[in-house]
Parts: structure tokens; C-alpha cells; sequence
């Protein structure tokens, strides 16, 4: 079945550093890719999506680039704040399954960026 | 501005009780979604509905009822709640026709069955 793999479950950097968050997918179909944010307390966030080969989702500075070679679309920033400390989700929705309209999450990852 | 609201936002319960959560929705969207979140585990979905009068079964149905009357209102219950329910809990709406598209979240429901 469809899945999501973030393979970091915690990151920890400094302001400024560059920000990596890994995620693959397995489907069978061509999925619709997308990033959440959590922020303490709150309910995740959209932040943006991808739906096609080398197509590229940006918002508030992330970026990721939707690659179906590698299965892949991993989220970046050039420079992260303290503010981005917060919980990212990677998630995918099928369009050539029934359940078009569900999406499913990886298992999060937790950055923390100090002072 | 249009949102996803829950209700309550904390609930303390006791094994065996019943238990109901509520969402609204001012999105206008045909769909909505009930996940429960767990340290490592991420976002898991219960039910989910195509708009008023549906629900379907999501990946970990076993344990919960979801009821759809309207456009704007979906509701998770528990009947016989357990200790193994405690979680945080999350409704969300999103667009439906031709998916996949975004989903937008509340804010949560954290329950304690005890």
C-alpha cells in the first residue's frame, strides 16, 4: 500500500544552519506530495505540495523538489530560525486509488534549532 | 475566516464511558477526517466522511463511531472507552470532487481515559 518514511525522528541545529528533512514514499500510482508543520499545541499546517516530476512546492522559506526517480521530496531551508522549531510532516494522497482524497503521513520529524 | 474548531479541547474520561468529540467545520468542504496522533506514530486516520450522511473507515476504525449530519459537523465517539484511546485527537476538512488535495486542521482534542 501507499506509505511515507521520514527516516530523521528528531533534528536538532543552530539559527542559520541548513535544514535537511528526508522523506520517501512508495505508491503505486503518481501521488500527490505535501508538507505539514506543527507547531506546540496547534494542529498541523499546511504548507505546501507537489504533484508532478520535478515540480517544486515552496512556503515560508522550506522548499522541496519532487523527485520520482528516488521516490523522494525532502524538505529545505537555507537558514533556520528558532521560530521553525516545530514537528514536519511528509504525506502523500493517490489519485489512481479509491481513496483519492485520503492522505497518508509519515511519522513526523522534530527539529529543534537553538539560539 | 474560515476554520476547523473542536470541542472540548480537553476531556478526562473513565474506562467503560462513552465518550463523543465534536468538529465544525466554516470551510464549506465536502470532506472531513478524524486522526488520532501518538508519540511515534505520527497522524493515524479513523474515519472519514464525502459530506453529510457518510463515513468510512479509515486505517484504525476498531474502537470508534464517526456520525456526519451535516456539512459542517462531524463527530468521533467512543462508546466503551479504554485506557489504550488516550490521545491526542485531530478533525480536519478538505476539498473533494477530484483529490488528492490539502487538508486543514483543528486544533486538537486531548483525552485521557482513565
Amino acid at each position: 500500500g501507499d506509505s511515507v518514511t521520514q527516516t530523521e525522528g528528531q533534528v536538532a541545529l543552530s539559527e542559520e544552519d541548513f535544514l535537511t528533512i528526508h522523506c520517501n514514499y512508495s505508491a503505486s500510482g503518481y501521488p500527490a506530495l505535501f508538507w505539514y508543520v506543527q507547531y506546540p499545541g496547534e494542529g498541523p499546517q499546511f504548507l505546501f505540495r507537489a504533484s508532478r516530476d520535478k515540480e517544486k512546492g515552496s512556503s515560508r522559506g522550506f522548499e522541496a523538489t519532487y523527485d520520482k526517480g528516488t521516490t523522494s521530496f525532502h524538505l529545505r531551508k537555507a537558514s533556520v530560525q528558532e521560530s521553525d522549531s516545530a514537528v514536519y510532516y511528509c504525506a502523500l494522497g493517490d489519485p489512481s486509488t479509491s481513496n483519492y482524497n485520503v492522505l497518508y503521513f509519515g511519522s513526523g520529524t522534530k527539529l529543534t534549532v537553538e539560539p | 475566516e474560515a476554520a476547523v474548531t473542536q470541542s472540548p479541547r480537553n476531556k478526562v474520561a473513565v474506562t467503560g464511558g462513552k465518550v463523543t468529540l465534536s468538529c465544525n467545520q466554516t470551510n464549506n468542504h465536502n470532506n472531513m477526517y478524524w486522526y488520532r496522533q501518538d508519540t511515534g506514530h505520527g497522524l493515524r486516520l479513523i474515519h472519514y466522511s464525502y459530506g453529510a450522511g457518510s463515513t468510512e473507515k479509515g486505517d484504525i476504525p476498531d474502537g470508534y463511531k464517526a456520525s456526519r449530519p451535516s456539512q459542517e459537523n462531524f463527530s468521533l465517539i467512543l462508546e466503551l472507552a479504554t485506557p489504550s484511546q488516550t490521545s491526542v485527537y485531530f478533525c480536519a476538512s478538505g476539498e473533494g470532487d477530484w483529490g488528492p488535495y490539502e487538508q486543514y486542521f483543528g486544533p486538537g482534542t486531548r483525552l485521557t481515559v482513565l
